[in-house]
């Protein structure tokens, strides 16, 4: 069964470090696509970046990048030069094909990220 | 800013009610998706509706049901409601909802309380 795991259930990172958020996921799809989104206080969930199981670069965007390793099945989020407002709920989530024919997201419990001055 | 709109933003109700909570989806999205976001359950997929018609279902309870309108804005109807079902449901929306790199964009919210 799809299932992803994110081991730790919060993080404290002094300001301007660089932070990994883990990630694995369990598939026997070969195409599948990894998502992650950030969840600040106030609640909105804010899409951050996506890796396609067939790409083989590491997506980035701006800050954030994706330090995907297919053969241990392992999508971390790194987040460069950390700031204050990076403080939120982390989620990873992956897409894969279901038993009938639909794509849905599959979520990970989050990680509560605290980004220290 | 996603582009999609939910309201209300808070909602506080009383068990036994029912609510109506309502979303538009990004202009040019046909797919929009209801989720249910508890602190003990974490995001929890509700149900899937593509341009007007159902597409998949979640973890719904029946007494739950959502519906999604020609102008593709769409309502999650919660009846009967217990302490329980109190939690944060989003909206997303995304294209089509058949391609594996399509993202879901996320409205705001709608916080509810059952008192």
């Amino acid at each position: 069964a799809q299932k992803i795991t994110q081991t730790q259930p919060g993080m404290f990172v002094q300001e301007k470090e660089a932070v990994t958020l883990d990630c694995t996921y369990d598939t026997s799809d070969q195409s599948y696509g990894l998502f992650w989104y950030k969840q600040p206080s106030s609640g909105e969930m804010i899409f951050l970046i996506y890796q396609g199981s067939y790409d083989e670069q590491n997506a980035t965007e701006g800050r954030y990048s994706l330090n995907f390793q297919k053969a241990r099945k392992s999508a971390n989020l790194v987040i460069s030069a950390s700031q204050l407002g990076d403080s939120a709920m982390y989620f990873c989530a992956m897409r894969d094909k279901t038993m009938d024919s639909n794509y849905q997201l599959i979520w990970g419990a989050g990680t509560k990220l605290i980004i220290k001055p | 800013d996603s582009g999609v709109t939910q309201t209300p933003k808070h909602l506080i109700t009383a068990t036994g009610q029912r609510v109506t909570l309502r979303c538009s989806p990004r202009s040019g999205d046909l797919s929009v998706y209801w989720y249910q976001q508890s602190l003990d359950q974490g995001l929890q997929f509700l149900i899937q509706y593509y341009n007007g018609e159902e597409r998949a279902k979640g973890n719904i309870l029946e007494r739950f049901s959502a519906q999604q309108f020609p102008d593709l804005h769409s309502e999650l109807n919660l009846s009967s409601l217990e302490l329980g079902d109190s939690a944060l449901y989003f909206c997303a929306s995304s294209v089509g909802g058949r391609l594996l790199q399509e993202t879901q964009y996320f409205g705001p919210g709608t916080r509810l309380l059952v008192l």
